[in-house]
């Protein structure tokens, strides 16, 4: 039982650039979480699903996109990087309302 | 609009003493609240769920209260220990959407040997 998994670790990207952050979890969770959190900051909510087929958005989407396609993968689609999108991004998962959320490691992206 | 407030400044206390971590909540008052451990680079992780119907609730070392009515909830670590240094966070769920959780800054708690 792995959990919650997130690839890649780091990635440095070029402005305008694309990239795909994946996650997926092992434990039948029907909600997922994307988040960011920039240095010495809260986390904040980019986009949230709660269940394979429907998504929508958090306090931050602008720039990103996400889908759901199955209930164990979760991936975040950045479109155009700029260099405020460089932060650490959490994927959670949680079994539904009022559950507790289980995080991932985190991606780390710079975006020169 | 709802409102977190944590203590904004880091916490230094002695090995052996109780941490108490502050949480306050504003125009609103959230059915349950949720603590969570962060270490440097990593992700949250769970701590404590109390609900507004419960005064205490306690895990091994860990208690956590929740006053409806001062619309505050405290989070105490008792005989702390230097690896119980971390960044604590709260959260409540959102008001009228509780799928999501709104989060604190955190609190930063240093535990001197």
């Amino acid at each position: 039982n792995a959990g919650v998994t997130q690839t890649p670790k780091f990635r440095i990207l070029k402005i305008g650039q694309s990239m795909t952050l994946q996650c997926t979890q092992d434990m039948n969770h029907n909600y997922m979480y994307w988040y960011r959190q920039d240095p010495g900051m809260g986390l904040k909510l980019i986009y949230y699903s709660v269940g394979a087929g429907i998504t929508d958005k958090g306090e931050v989407p602008n720039g990103y996109n996400v889908s759901r396609s199955t209930t164990e993968d979760f991936p975040l689609r950045l479109e155009l990087a700029a260099p405020s999108q460089t932060s650490v991004y959490f994927c959670a998962s949680s079994p539904g309302t009022g559950g507790t959320q289980y995080f991932g490691p985190g991606t780390r992206l710079l975006v020169l | 609009s709802q409102k977190i407030e944590q203590n904004s400044e880091a916490l230094n206390i002695q090995e052996g003493k109780t941490a108490t971590l502050t949480c306050n909540y504003t125009n609103y008052s959230p059915a349950y609240l949720q603590w969570y451990r962060q270490d440097p680079g990593r992700g949250p992780v769970f701590l404590l769920l109390i609900r507004e119907n419960e005064k205490e609730k306690r895990k091994e070392r860990l208690k956590v209260t929740f006053d409806t009515t001062l619309k505050q909830s405290l989070f105490h670590i008792t005989a702390s220990q230097p690896a119980d240094s971390a960044t604590y966070l709260c959260a409540p769920p959102s008001a009228g959407n509780n799928r999501k959780l709104i989060w604190g800054l955190g609190t930063s708690l240093g535990v001197n040997p």
